[in-house]
């Protein structure tokens, strides 16, 4: 068990949709991270927080947001959805930065 | 940003040693090492960390040498349950993030067969 904890496991949905992916981190881990990983593109690097601030972005689309509430926990917004997002989304989170450390199971998204 | 170079796959049998050599020619100064692994479906795990030299745990080994332009993760008498995709990634463990050093590779996949 790393710690980290994502929901929904699963959500279909359709295209044009909107929808929330949530994850906590690992008890004590200031930073999250938060990737997608498609069957042809393998794992890309969406965003990282760090107490509540963006830290680092990488190839996340403009459909697509997240943000870190005071609690630690965070979200990433997907909306106006399209086929070509249905993957999964993991999230991870370390305790002060750098690498992440500790991965969730991922949420499965599945837009049809 | 330390871009990784590793093998794309590679194949084992059950009880023989897996090195997987991981080339990071740009590493800076602050950088560590780390391993992960992960088996389809699920989020990938950390296994090691290391700076320099040789570190060891229960899973594997991890080699560098001097210059740290590369990295060797040993997996000792691997089982079938190791079949799995191994990446390397190279970044400081403080606050001076940059998205390409978190951006995972290709990964190595690594299938043991009995």
């Amino acid at each position: 068990d790393s710690g980290v904890t994502q929901t929904p496991k699963h959500l279909i949905t359709a295209t044009g949709q909107r929808v929330t992916l949530r994850c906590s981190p690992r008890s004590g881990d200031l930073s999250v991270y938060w990737y997608q990983q498609s069957l042809d593109q393998g794992l890309q690097f969406l965003i990282q927080y760090y107490n509540g601030e963006e830290r680092a972005k990488g190839n996340i689309l403009e459909r697509f947001s997240a943000q870190q509430f005071p609690d630690l926990h965070s979200e990433l917004n997907l909306s106006s959805l399209e086929l070509g997002d249905s993957a999964l989304y993991f999230c991870a989170s370390s305790p002060q930065g750098g690498l992440p450390q500790h991965f969730g199971d991922g949420t499965r998204l599945s837009i049809l | 940003l330390a871009k990784t170079t590793q093998p794309i796959s590679m194949d084992s049998y059950e009880g023989q040693e897996v090195n997987i050599t991981c080339s990071h020619n740009n590493i800076a100064t602050n950088d560590y090492i780390t391993w992960y692994q992960q088996f389809p479906s699920q989020g990938p795990r950390f296994i090691i960390q290391g700076y320099k030299t040789k570190v060891t745990n229960e899973v594997a080994s991890l080699f560098i040498p001097a210059d740290r332009k590369s990295s060797t993760l040993s997996l000792p008498r691997v089982s079938l349950s190791d079949t799995a995709v191994y990446y390397c990634l190279v970044g400081d463990k403080g606050t001076t993030d940059s998205w390409g050093k978190l951006q995972f590779g290709s990964g190595t996949q690594v299938v043991v067969t009995p």
